[in-house]
């Protein structure tokens, strides 16, 4: 099945900084790269995602790269707030067979901006 | 618009013993997941259903949970006997479509083992 790596586990960064999580899965017709944000006490909720025929997408302050040769995909968090503070999963998605949108998730970064 | 609402929100129990988790989805979303996540790591998924079918239990220990999700709408997931390694927080999550497509989270239950 497919298995997603995460990187860095933890990362501080000084408010007004950017932030980059990278992210690798290991099956080649994943197609679909979502990123979520996890506060305390909460669900994951989605910030951005990007499609396999695309190479970069951005919103805002947010933006996501994907390499399908290499197999990974990037989250960019420029000019970060404190509000930011926040885990965030990557995860990875193919379709076919029983496994249809099925979202394989990385291990999670714990991002903290100090003020 | 209602988010996925998921109760209860905590629940402490003693190893052997049941639960039940209960999960209503955003109205209209075919597809409902339930997803286990352990302190400190990604959300795992158990259960995926279209409508009220299952597509994918892979990753569920059918020996002890169960789940269903009747009329296509409602869900309930079951853990019987629970474990201590069961604890965890059980996220419930919708979506529209099964591809391309945004799944919703509800906040969870969060279970405690002892």
């Amino acid at each position: 099945g497919e298995n997603v790596e995460q990187h860095p586990s933890t990362l501080s960064v000084q408010e007004g900084d950017s932030a980059v999580i990278k992210c690798t899965y290991s099956d080649s017709a994943s197609n679909y790269f979502p990123w979520y944000k996890q506060e305390l006490g909460k669900g994951p909720q989605l910030i951005i995602d990007i499609r396999s025929n695309v190479g970069e997408k951005k919103d805002q302050r947010i933006a996501v790269t994907l390499n399908k040769t290499a197999k990974h995909f990037s989250l960019h968090i420029t000019e970060t707030q404190p509000e930011d503070s926040a885990v965030y999963f990557c995860a990875a998605s193919f379709p076919g067979g029983t496994s249809y949108g099925k979202l394989t998730f990385g291990q999670g970064t714990i991002l903290t901006v100090h003020p | 618009e209602a988010g996925v609402a998921q109760s209860p929100r905590y629940k402490i129990i003693e190893k052997r013993q049941s639960v039940a988790f209960w999960c209503n989805p955003i109205s209209g979303h075919a597809t409902l997941y339930w997803y286990q996540q352990i302190l400190g790591q990604g959300p795992k998924l158990l259960i995926q259903f279209q409508n009220n079918g299952v597509v994918d239990d892979s990753q569920l220990p059918k020996d002890r949970f169960s789940a269903e999700r009747l009329k296509g709408v409602d869900s309930t997931l079951k853990i019987q006997p629970a474990k201590l390694e069961d604890s965890a927080v059980y996220l419930c999550a919708s979506s529209p479509r099964t591809t391309y497509t945004e799944a919703f989270f509800g906040q969870g239950t969060r279970l405690t083992v002892v």
